[in-house]
């Protein structure tokens, strides 16, 4: 049972925009920045967004992050067959004194 | 570029001990924070630990504290996992992991090793 929860999955078709939640508590999202990570099949995890909404470079700005009191969302607009991944979410908690990840949510490209 | 290349996964048996390395180049590695994540086969990423940059603070997450250990060699430029008393639930593909910035107390994760796999099986 992961501390951030998400949904296990998301899909829709390619040029849409598919949004993913991420809900958490006071002691992580409420007080700590939000991460996003991108898990393409068979390869490591990426960082996709930081501090609740910043891309890193080489990251298409059809990515965005947002957060709102203890919970945050991803949103892809224009949704590719590329963008086919898991993403998870992830905060430092302030009483386990360590990060904690959401369990993950499968996007589907249909 | 930032590399980060683990090493020292196998097969193990339960109750026995492994050490990961982790060789970091690209970046100056004595002054990041360095992590430790896991993901069991089909399952979500769990972290497992974090260091400081000069060994001053660790952390561990419940399941593997008093087990595993963290350390580092900044003179090597090599992150460490010493894995001890091992389970079939210690299964998984070990990332090690820098912290995006330096001289933050959270350590937030930015880039990320291409994980070594860790079967505890008998």
């Amino acid at each position: 049972q992961s501390v951030l929860t998400q949904s296990p999955s998301a899909s829709a078709t390619p040029g849409q925009r598919v949004t993913i939640s991420c809900s958490g508590s006071s002691s992580n999202i409420g007080s700590n920045y939000v991460y996003w990570y991108q898990q393409l099949p068979g390869t490591a995890p990426k960082l996709l967004i930081y501090t609740n909404n910043q891309r890193p470079s080489g990251v298409p700005d059809r990515f965005s992050g947002s957060k709102s009191g203890t919970s945050a969302s991803l949103a892809i607009s224009g949704l590719r067959s590329e963008d086919e991944a898991d993403y998870y979410c992830a905060a430092w908690d302030d009483s386990l004194s360590g990060w904690v990840f959401g369990g993950g949510t499968k996007v589907t490209v249909l | 570029q930032v590399q980060l290349v683990e090493s020292g996964g196998g097969v193990v048996q339960p109750g026995r001990s492994l050490r990961l390395s982790c060789a970091a180049s690209g970046f100056t590695f004595s002054t990041y924070g360095m992590h430790w994540v896991r993901q069991a086969p089909g399952k979500g990423l769990e972290w497992v630990g974090v260091i400081s940059y000069d060994e001053s603070n660790k952390y561990y997450a419940d399941s593997v504290k008093g087990r595993f250990t963290i350390s580092r060699d900044n003179s090597k430029d090599t992150l460490y996992l010493q894995m001890n008393s091992l389970r079939a639930e210690d299964t998984a593909v070990y990332y090690c992991a820098k912290t995006r910035i330096t001289g933050t107390s959270t350590f937030p994760i930015g880039g990320w090793g291409q994980g070594t796999l860790v079967t505890v099986s008998s």
